[in-house]
């Protein structure tokens, strides 16, 4: 399976962006870049996806360079509440039973300061 | 909205022990995981179902078993219990609308396992 590096730790202040960055230089050609985040004491919840364009949603927007060998997960605006673990995950297809793994790194761990 | 529903939250097993972690999700996801996660690391996949009556292993699939009689539940079951199996456990589910198609999934909030 295709693995992503992410740093282990990032700091910023609240009210500024954020930049997260992802490397996963050998990603095929069928994987999605996947983000998820996990609260403290709570399970993971789903970020934001994409394959090769750029995406926006509610919650963030994703960065996925030409080559698709990196990508950044952009909060616009930090708040206190987006403190947590921010996984990078490629979307591992199963083509015979169809299923869709997630297979997790061990992430970035965000810490925001007032 | 019930989501996906884990029980029990917390529990200590003895070396030797079984039990059986429930999940169980109200979205009719035809997928669902189970996931481990160990102080400081990523979730690692212990086993996954694509539907009732078919499973199939991750990762991390020994000292563990699953079963899938019904759409809404996934129960993991420990046999044996050992130290190393002293974890969070996460229920997660999907709903695949097309093969190819990306979809999110919905984790639960966890079974905290201590394993003495």
């Amino acid at each position: 399976d295709a693995k992503t590096t992410q740093p282990n730790s990032m700091e910023s202040n609240e009210e500024e962006p954020v930049h997260l960055p992802c490397n996963h230089s050998t990603i095929s050609g069928t994987d999605y870049i996947h983000w998820y985040r996990q609260l403290p004491s709570q399970g993971p919840e789903y970020v934001i996806h994409g394959l090769t364009s750029n995406v926006n949603n509610r919650m963030a927007s994703l960065a996925i360079a030409e080559d698709r060998k990196s990508s950044t997960l952009i909060l616009h605006r930090a708040t206190l509440r987006d403190a947590a673990v921010y996984y990078c995950i490629l979307r591992v297809l199963q083509i015979i039973q169809g299923a869709q793994k997630l297979v997790f790194g061990q992430g970035t761990r965000l810490t925001i300061n007032p | 909205n019930a989501g996906v529903t884990q029980t029990p939250k917390f529990r200590i097993l003895k070396i030797g022990q079984s039990m059986t972690l429930q999940c169980t999700q109200d979205m009719n996801h035809n997928y669902m995981y189970w996931y481990r996660q160990d102080p400081g690391m990523g979730l690692k996949l212990i086993y996954y179902s694509v539907g009732a009556g078919i499973t199939d292993k991750g990762e991390v699939p020994n000292g563990y078993n699953v079963s899938r009689s019904t759409t809404e539940d996934f129960p993991l079951r420990l046999e044996l219990a050992a130290p190393s199996q002293t974890s969070v456990y996460f229920c997660a589910s999907s709903y695949p609308r097309y093969r190819d198609r990306v979809t999110e999934a919905f984790f639960g909030q966890g079974t905290r396992l201590t394993v003495v």
